[in-house]
């Protein structure tokens, strides 16, 4: 079974700076879609990036970058010039292409903008 | 906004009682998710429905059921209600499985 590891609870960044939220996974499968999510204190899932494992490149949506090492089953997600509206949850999520298509979530990680 | 709804957003019962939580997927949207996201387990899937079909099942108790209906809305049905079953309940839809997948605003269940 695939698993999702957030190895950091929580997060602070300065607003204007940069940030680097972790997340590691654990599968067998070669092919796989990898997300990060955010939840406000609304509570809503939101999608910020997701990264096809076949493709090399980096995936990028204006602010956020993910750094994805597949031989390492590692995708951090990088967020630049942090916005106080960036606060929130985030959450690591795995998607097999072979046995079902369900999202494996990690634990999450509270990132706290300062002004 | 996902275009995915789900009603009610909150809802406060007592243990032993049965409740309903309703999903309407996004218009054209096949396939229906459920999550739940609790203090304990975090957010864990609990069952997909593709085009009225049970298509996979997670961590999901007996003393729940699911079912799509013909207009493919659906319906999570939790009975027996415990303290630890209160949690965030999710509805996804996605147009075909492999797609991408659009929450709900979810529901907020209380189990007193």
């Amino acid at each position: 079974a695939q698993t999702v590891t957030q190895s950091q609870p929580e997060m602070s960044v300065q607003e204007a700076e940069t940030v680097t939220l972790s997340c590691t996974y654990d599968t067998s499968e070669s092919d796989y879609y990898l997300f990060w999510y955010k939840q406000p204190p609304s509570r809503q899932m939101i999608l910020v990036i997701r990264q096809e494992a076949y493709k090399q490149q980096n995936a990028t949506e204006n602010r956020f970058s993910v750094n994805f090492q597949k031989a390492a089953k590692s995708f951090s997600l990088k967020i630049s010039d942090s916005q106080l509206g960036d606060a929130a949850m985030y959450f690591c999520a795995y998607r097999s292409m072979e046995y079902g298509n369900k999202l494996v979530f990690g634990a999450g990680t509270i990132l706290r903008v300062k002004s | 906004d996902s275009g995915v709804t789900q009603t009610p957003k909150h809802l406060i019962t007592a243990t032993g009682q049965r409740v309903t939580l309703r999903c309407s997927p996004r218009s054209g949207d096949l396939s229906v998710y459920w999550y739940q996201q609790s203090l304990d387990q975090g957010l864990q899937f609990l069952i997909q429905y593709y085009n009225g079909e049970e298509r996979a099942k997670g961590n999901i108790l007996e003393r729940f059921s699911a079912q799509q209906f013909p207009d493919l809305h659906s319906e999570l049905n939790l009975s027996s209600l415990e303290l630890g079953d209160s949690a965030l309940y999710f509805c996804a839809s996605s147009v075909a499985p492999r797609d991408q997948q659009f929450f709900g605003p979810g529901t907020r269940l209380t189990v007193l």
